[in-house]
């Protein structure tokens, strides 16, 4: 069955540094690829999505690439800040004989400190 | 702005009580999902439903049921409350380019 794979959090930067958060995924067939993000105390928001292979997903400065060969969808972003301390969640749509549904991974926790 | 709204935010339960928690979307959404997510566990997806009166389970639907019957509400019921089910319960609703729409969150206790 489809399955998403992160890095384990906690990821811990300080403001500027460069982030990376691996996603690899498990699927039949061409899902689109998303990123969700939750802030302290909110529910989760879309952040960015890919629906075919080398689409590149970007919002806010983040941005990340659907690599087919290697089933990857890494989330990086160049500069990070303080406001961007939340849960990271990457996710794949699968398409079953009904309709859609979205797995997601573990999630993945980024503090950023001034 | 798409609205899912979920009708608590805290709940307590005793073990063996019926318990519904309610989801309202109001966009005219097909797809409506209900999750639970659980430290170090992510979201996991209870159930799902693809228009009035259909379901399908998700990867964890035991202990559970759900019921559609208008378009705008999914219900998640608790047959018989049990403390493994203590838990954030967020519900979504699905828009027609795949984006996900969340509640804020049920925060269920089962004591």
């Amino acid at each position: 069955g489809n399955s998403v794979t992160q890095m384990e959090g906690p990821v811990t930067l300080s403001e500027e540094a460069f982030l990376t958060i691996n996603c690899t995924y498990t699927a039949t067939g061409y899902p689109s690829l998303f990123w969700y993000v939750q802030y302290p105390g909110e529910g989760l928001q879309l952040l960015l999505k890919a629906t075919k292979a080398d689409d590149k997903g970007s919002n806010k400065g983040f941005e990340a690439t659907y690599r087919k060969e290697t089933t990857s969808f890494h989330l990086e972003k160049g500069s990070v800040q303080v406001s961007d301390s939340a849960v990271y969640f990457c996710a794949l749509s699968g398409r079953s004989n009904s309709g859609y549904a979205l797995n997601f991974g573990k999630g993945t926790s980024l503090l950023v400190t001034p | 702005d798409v609205k899912v709204t979920q009708s608590s935010r805290y709940l307590v339960k005793r073990t063996g009580e019926k318990v519904f928690l309610e989801c309202v979307q109001d966009m005219d959404h097909e797809n409506m999902f209900w999750y639970r997510q659980d430290p170090g566990l992510g979201l996991r997806l209870i159930y799902f439903s693809y228009d009035v009166k259909m379901k399908e389970k998700g990867d964890i639907p035991e202990g559970y049921s759900v019921s559609r019957e208008k378009k705008e509400r999914f219900s998640l019921i608790l047959e018989s409350a049990s403390t493994n089910q203590t838990s954030m319960y967020l519900c979504a609703s699905m828009g027609f380019n795949e984006k996900l729409f969340f509640g804020s969150g049920t925060q269920l206790s089962v004591l």
